[in-house]
């Protein structure tokens, strides 16, 4: 079965300090990648997404994540998070026959000021 | 532009009452619809997706149905609410017929608290 799992269910950092977001992926075949962003209040937001080519994708705000099959990982970095980074971070995947995401089970970052 | 529009924000509703949740999407035609779940301190969940008009496909039972009346509608609904059905539901569309890893796009959600 199709699955994603986010380890870190809360995760609180101080501001500029580095940020990791691990995401694990079970699916046959091959997949698309996502991690979507929901600031407090606001609805689900795409931050990047990968499809193919350089395994390293640059997404929004400075963010980033890196693609390594042989780990089915998906794992979302920041070199240096601010306030304004609190939110909820979701990890998705779908088969690239379709687009039924399977979105992980998210996770709640705090960012102190 | 591409927009969807999803109400209401915010739904208090009796157990046992009737639920009606509507999402439209503008600017785009035959679009995949989908409805997602976000139960409280859990991820989101498909509970509904939809290619076609008429066409409805169903990832988990439960005692929600939905209904796709027009090529741009999405309509959840319940006949009798039950307290595990409140949540945060969220309607999103995927341009365009043929899917290609395109990304979702997630309306503003429904609070939905059943008392």
């Amino acid at each position: 079965a199709q699955s994603v799992s986010q380890h870190n269910h809360h995760v609180i950092l101080s501001e500029a300090a580095s940020l990791e977001l691990g995401c694990n992926y079970s699916y046959g075949g091959t997949v698309n990648l996502f991690w979507y962003v929901q600031y407090p209040g606001q609805h689900l937001q795409l931050l990047l997404k990968y499809f193919s080519g350089d395994p390293l994708v640059k997404g929004i705000k400075g963010f980033e994540a890196e693609f390594i099959k042989s780990k089915f990982s998906f794992n979302l970095r920041k070199p240096s998070v601010q306030w304004s980074d609190t939110a909820e971070y979701f990890c998705a995947a779908a088969n690239n026959a379709g687009n039924m995401l399977t979105f992980g089970g998210g996770t709640r970052l705090m960012v102190k000021p | 532009s591409q927009t969807i529009h999803q109400w209401p924000a915010t739904l208090v509703q009796p157990v046992g009452s009737p639920l009606s949740l509507e999402c439209t999407v503008e600017g785009t035609s035959n679009p995949n619809l989908y409805w997602y779940r976000q139960a409280a301190g859990r991820g989101l969940q498909l509970l509904f997706y939809s290619v076609g008009i008429g066409q409805i496909s169903s990832e988990v039972p439960q005692n929600l149905s939905a209904s796709r009346p027009q090529d741009r509608q999405f309509i959840l609904s319940s006949k009798k609410l039950l307290l595990s059905d409140s949540g945060f539901y969220l309607c999103a569309f995927e341009p365009g017929h043929i899917s290609s890893g395109s990304p979702l796009h997630f309306g503003n959600g429904t609070r939905l608290t059943v008392t």
